[in-house]
């Protein structure tokens, strides 16, 4: 069974910090993963996805990578700013089934 | 506008009552899922149909049946609702062999009383 594990649960960073959220999962067979945001009460908005051959995907002050053999993702955040408050969850996509990690709660401080 | 549509938005329902969220997606997806989120958690899948007429149960099926009957619409249906079911559900869709990420509904937020 597939598990998805967010570390950390939460994060306070004052603005302008540079940070890195990680997300590690158990089984390596997977066709993707994709990096979402969710804002309270809100739906999910999706950041980055990045296929099982690729080794990074980059959007403006976004960058995720993906070790599979590892079982290891991580989103980096540069120069953050309070707008990036919120919480960010990673998936991982095969056949169909998806399994979502808990997620990162990020506070930027202004 | 092309994208994933649920509704309702808000719905409360008594223990007992039955119920079906729909979705409903433009975008000639072939994969389409539902999930469940309650608070301070991920989301956790229901069921999932990787094409019309295919559907597979996820992590947390019990007491939940959907079907595929085109490749538009993937209904989600609440055979006898229970106090446990209260939580928000998202339907999502994607293209065919995971070749593109998931676009996710907005959402419905139920309530069993």
């Amino acid at each position: 069974k597939q598990e998805v594990t967010q570390i950390p649960a939460a994060l306070s960073v004052p603005e302008g910090e540079n940070l890195v959220l990680n997300c590690s999962f158990t089984d390596s067979a997977i066709y993707n993963l994709q990096w979402f945001r969710q804002d309270p009460g809100k739906g999910l908005t999706s950041l980055l996805l990045i296929q099982s051959s690729q080794r990074e995907q980059t959007s403006g002050r976004l960058n995720a990578s993906l070790d599979k053999s590892s079982g290891r993702s991580t989103l980096y955040i540069a120069a953050s700013q309070p707008g990036d408050s919120a919480t960010y969850l990673c998936a991982v996509h095969n056949a169909g089934k998806s399994t979502f990690g808990d997620g990162t709660t990020l506070t930027v401080k202004p | 506008n092309a994208g994933v549509t649920q509704t309702p938005k808000f719905q409360v329902l008594k223990t007992g009552q039955s119920m079906t969220l729909q979705c409903a997606q433009d975008m000639n997806h072939e994969y389409m899922s539902w999930y469940r989120q309650d608070p301070g958690m991920g989301l956790r899948l229901i069921h999932y149909s990787v094409g019309a007429g295919i559907t597979d149960q996820g992590e947390v099926p019990n007491g939940y049946n959907v079907s595929r009957s085109t490749t538009e619409d993937f209904p989600l249906r609440l055979l006898s609702a229970a106090p446990s079911q209260t939580s928000v559900y998202f339907c999502a869709s994607s293209y065919g062999g995971d070749a593109t990420g998931y676009t996710f509904g907005s959402g419905t937020r139920l309530t069993v009383v």
